[in-house]
Parts: structure tokens; C-alpha cells; sequence
């Protein structure tokens, strides 16, 4: 059983730029969510994906914003770069009918300069 | 809207050592609760759970009791080793079953041999 992958596992933008991470769900799981983790923190969600709409945001600007395609994987997209978007961004994905776990891949780890 | 606080660390312990990390929670109607660990250079991965009141999640000697009339879901471990350096995070499902996590800010523990 395959895990949750994300890529790229590290990247380097400038400030107003657009940035895509990608997440492929664990087998069989249909909702995806996304989280951003700043060094020191705790992960805050931004949103989650169920049958390829958003279902849920948390408390993050338009900016954010993404997508879920038929097979689950998903793509989080972020435009107008600032510098507070640096860091962590965790995928997670989860069966709908489940224990309540989310499984988390290793995270993309964004730097904005 | 929910949220949760979660002791600060860094805790430094000695092997053996009694471990508690202290996390209370608010929240609107019954959560369920988890206690989250992330090791160094790994994502975050599930330790335990509890879904209603007075229940115990347990697992690799580490529990955690659902008291809902204090509002808390401290994490306890009688013998701490060094294997068990990591970041634990106290998160609350916001709605029971939707997955959507608050996190806490994460509380550091390392142990010395």
C-alpha cells in the first residue's frame, strides 16, 4: 500500500511569484486535506477536497487555492507569493467513513525570498 | 470558533523519566481527540485517539484520557526512552468526523540517555 507522496519536496520562489505542490492520496482514500506549517508551529488547515470540490477552508486569503482530480491526487496552488508563505505545506488524505486518522506525506518545504 | 493550547516546550527529560504534556481544548459540541508525533525528518504520524468522553488512547506505552468536563487530553508516558525525541502536537477533530484538525503549536521532548 502506497503511501501519501507530495512533490516537490523542496523548492525556492521570490516574492509575487506562483507556486503548484502536488499530492497523491493513499490508496483508496477519497478526501484529501492540505495544511501549512510554519517553522515552530503547528499545521493549520486551509482546506480539504472531497469528490473534487473543496469542502472546508480555514482562515487563508483566495490566494490559496486548489484542486482535486478524479483519481484523488490533488494540487495546491498559491499566487502572489509573500514571504509569510514560507513554509511547511502538509497533504494529508483520509478515507470519507473512517477511524478519524488523517495519514500525512513528508510535506513540500517552501522558501520565499 | 475551536481551539486548543498545548504545554510549552522544550521539554528535556532523562531516559525512564515520567512524561505528561499538558492540552486542553474548546470547542462546540464533542470532538474526538489525537495526539499527533512528528520525528525528526518524518511527517506527522498518529499515536492515539480518543472519540468520546472518558475514553483512553494508548499506544508504544504513551496514553492520553478524554475528560470532558476539564476539557483535556493530557499525554502521559510512565518511562520515557531516548527513541522517543520527537514533536507532539494535541489536535482536536473541529467537528467530530470531518477531519478538519486544529493543531496545537506542538511541544518539543528530548531525552537524554
Amino acid at each position: 500500500e502506497t503511501g501519501v507522496t507530495q512533490s516537490p519536496t523542496h523548492l525556492i520562489k521570490t516574492r509575487g511569484q506562483q507556486v503548484t505542490l502536488r499530492c497523491s492520496s493513499q490508496s483508496g482514500h477519497n478526501t484529501v486535506s492540505w495544511y501549512q506549517q510554519a517553522l515552530g508551529q503547528g499545521p493549520q488547515f486551509i482546506f480539504q477536497y472531497y469528490r473534487e470540490e473543496e469542502n472546508g477552508r480555514g482562515n487563508f486569503p483566495p490566494r490559496f487555492s486548489g484542486l482535486q482530480f478524479p483519481n484523488y491526487s490533488s494540487e495546491l496552488n498559491v499566487n502572489a507569493l509573500e514571504l509569510d508563505d514560507s513554509a511547511l505545506y502538509l497533504c494529508a488524505s483520509s478515507p470519507r467513513q473512517g477511524t478519524g486518522e488523517l495519514f500525512f506525506g513528508e510535506g513540500s518545504r517552501l522558501t520565499v525570498l | 470558533g475551536n481551539s486548543v493550547t498545548q504545554m510549552e516546550g522544550p521539554v528535556t527529560l532523562s531516559e525512564e523519566a515520567f512524561l505528561t504534556i499538558n492540552c486542553t481544548y474548546t470547542a462546540t459540541g464533542y470532538p474526538s481527540l489525537f495526539w499527533y508525533v512528528q520525528y525528526p525528518g518524518e511527517g506527522l504520524q498518529l499515536l492515539l485517539k480518543a472519540t468520546k468522553a472518558d475514553d483512553k488512547g494508548s499506544n508504544k506505552g504513551f496514553e492520553a484520557t478524554y475528560r470532558k468536563e476539564t476539557t483535556s487530553f493530557h499525554l502521559e508516558k510512565g518511562s520515557v526512552q531516548v527513541s522517543d525525541s520527537a514533536v507532539y502536537f494535541c489536535a482536536p477533530d473541529s467537528t467530530s468526523g470531518t477531519y478538519k484538525y486544529i493543531f496545537g503549536t506542538g511541544t518539543r521532548l528530548k531525552v537524554l540517555a
